[in-house]
């Protein structure tokens, strides 16, 4: 079993580009998350995505973020304009069945907007 | 919606002595209790959890507690190492398409 897998580890972009963050969750699992954390918010939940449907997407900062899960094995979180505030670790995560039950936590990506 | 909140938010104990973690939360229907650990520069892990219908469980070194009247739940580490330096993360969750909730987490530091 690969685990939750994320590309790229490190992101270093201009303020103002496009960021796209690309998540393959663990095959079988049915429910994805994309999380971000920074050291003065903690880890915040950005969206929830049962079945490749997104069921809640309240924690999405505003409209410069989205988020699409066209099948089962892969999910994309673009930022569109960057901004130097978007700075985080960007942490998708993939349950068996549904929110209530064990996450698996990719290895993030480091997202550095200058 | 649901509210978790961690205390403390940072804790320091010398090896060998136990740790305790806890978060309570606001919505009665919870029913999932994750806790997740952080090494520094790592991905969040669960080490142990617990359902509404249990009020304790024990794994090793750690046990978990539950108190559903007084909605809170605590995290338990016994004989600690320093490799259990970490942050640690509390959820709560009602399952079904309810999202779980993450208190802000517990930097533990453990001193040889």
């Amino acid at each position: 079993d690969a685990g939750v897998i994320q590309s790229p580890r490190h992101e270093v972009t201009e303020m103002g580009q496009e960021v796209t963050l690309r998540c393959k969750p663990i095959s079988g699992h049915n429910s994805l998350f994309w999380y971000r954390q920074t050291m003065m918010r903690g880890l915040e939940l950005l969206i929830y995505f049962n079945n490749n449907v997104p069921i809640d997407d309240s924690g999405m900062p505003e409209d410069r973020f989205s988020a699409k899960m066209p099948n089962a094995s892969f999910s994309t979180l673009k930022i569109q304009p960057s901004e130097p505030r978007d700075s985080a670790v960007y942490f998708c995560a993939s349950s068996f069945s549904e929110a209530a039950d064990t996450q698996y936590f990719g290895p993030g990506t480091r997202l550095t907007v200058l | 919606g649901e509210n978790v909140e961690q205390h403390p938010s940072t804790l320091s104990v010398q090896e060998g002595d136990s740790a305790v973690i806890k978060c309570t939360y606001s919505d009665s229907a919870s029913n999932y209790f994750p806790w997740y650990k952080q090494e520094l520069g790592k991905r969040p892990q669960l080490i142990i959890d617990i359902r509404s219908n249990v009020g304790e469980k024990k794994d090793q070194r750690i046990a978990v507690t539950l108190n559903k009247t007084a909605k809170h739940f605590s995290l338990h580490i016994t004989e600690t190492q320093p490799e259990d330096s970490a942050v640690y993360f509390c959820a709560a969750s009602k399952g079904g398409s309810y999202i779980p909730t993450f208190g802000r987490g517990t930097s533990l530091i453990v001193h040889p």
